[in-house]
């Protein structure tokens, strides 16, 4: 199993100004993920976290406005840049232990309001 | 990637069995079919997933059509904190394309 702790649990922010959310897993995990989840929706994936290389992101979501760093295989970040009311939702964080047929482990998320 | 159908919402007494239906009429040969449940104010959770055969475990029993167009997630007691939203979500479960897309989901509800 994989434990994870996203920091912070919860922010409020100005708008224009931008959020880095921490991710650290108890373990050493090949695959991590990032969610948002806006008020009252089903979660959306912006972008799989490459440890060394650049993020894989989904459709609709850009590296300019969403930079993801994984500098080793326990730890990822995630940045909302240039926050506006649209953004406020829940961040999470999802690891795979590489393992193949196996189960997602997700973060508590990050819940941002932004103002 | 391959589509999931589920209803919106469902509702159940305590104690009483739940059957969560699944709708994947698309789905590959190569996909896993994944169930997790995202209770209130947390991060979802993994409850099970098989790929051809019925599956149990000490949460729920995954029952799979023949032709794999549809499953059935079975919570057999249903308890206040089950709760939740549940998702059904079809992943091909290879090494290097393991991220998970979630669909709506049920909201099931639990009475006393």
């Amino acid at each position: 199993s994989a434990v994870i702790s996203q920091k912070p649990s919860r922010d409020i922010c100005q708008r224009g100004t931008s959020l880095t959310i921490q991710c650290q897993v108890d373990s050493q995990v090949t695959m991590m993920f990032w969610y948002r989840q806006q008020p009252g929706q089903s979660l959306t994936l912006i972008a799989t976290a490459n440890q060394g290389s650049e993020a894989t992101y989904e459709s609709g979501f850009v590296i300019d406005k969403f930079p993801i760093s994984r500098p080793n295989l326990t730890f990822s970040t995630l940045t909302v840049s240039n926050m506006s009311p649209e953004d406020s939702s829940i961040y999470l964080c999802s690891v795979e232990l590489g393992q193949g047929d196996t189960e997602a482990f997700f973060g508590q998320g990050t819940r941002l309001t932004v103002v | 990637d391959a589509k999931t159908t589920q209803p919106n919402s469902m509702e159940s007494n305590e104690e009483e069995p739940v059957h969560l239906p699944c709708n994947h009429s698309t789905i590959s040969g190569t996909d896993y079919i994944h169930w997790y449940r995202q209770l209130p104010s947390q991060g979802p959770e993994y409850v099970i997933h098989g790929l051809t055969s019925n599956v149990n475990n000490r949460m729920a029993s995954l029952a799979i059509a023949e032709d794999r167009k549809s499953s059935t997630l079975i919570l057999h007691r249903a308890t206040l904190r089950d709760a939740a939203v549940y998702y059904c979500i079809l992943s091909p479960r290879s090494y290097n394309t393991d991220k998970l897309i979630f669909g709506t989901g049920t909201r099931l509800q639990v009475f006393p």
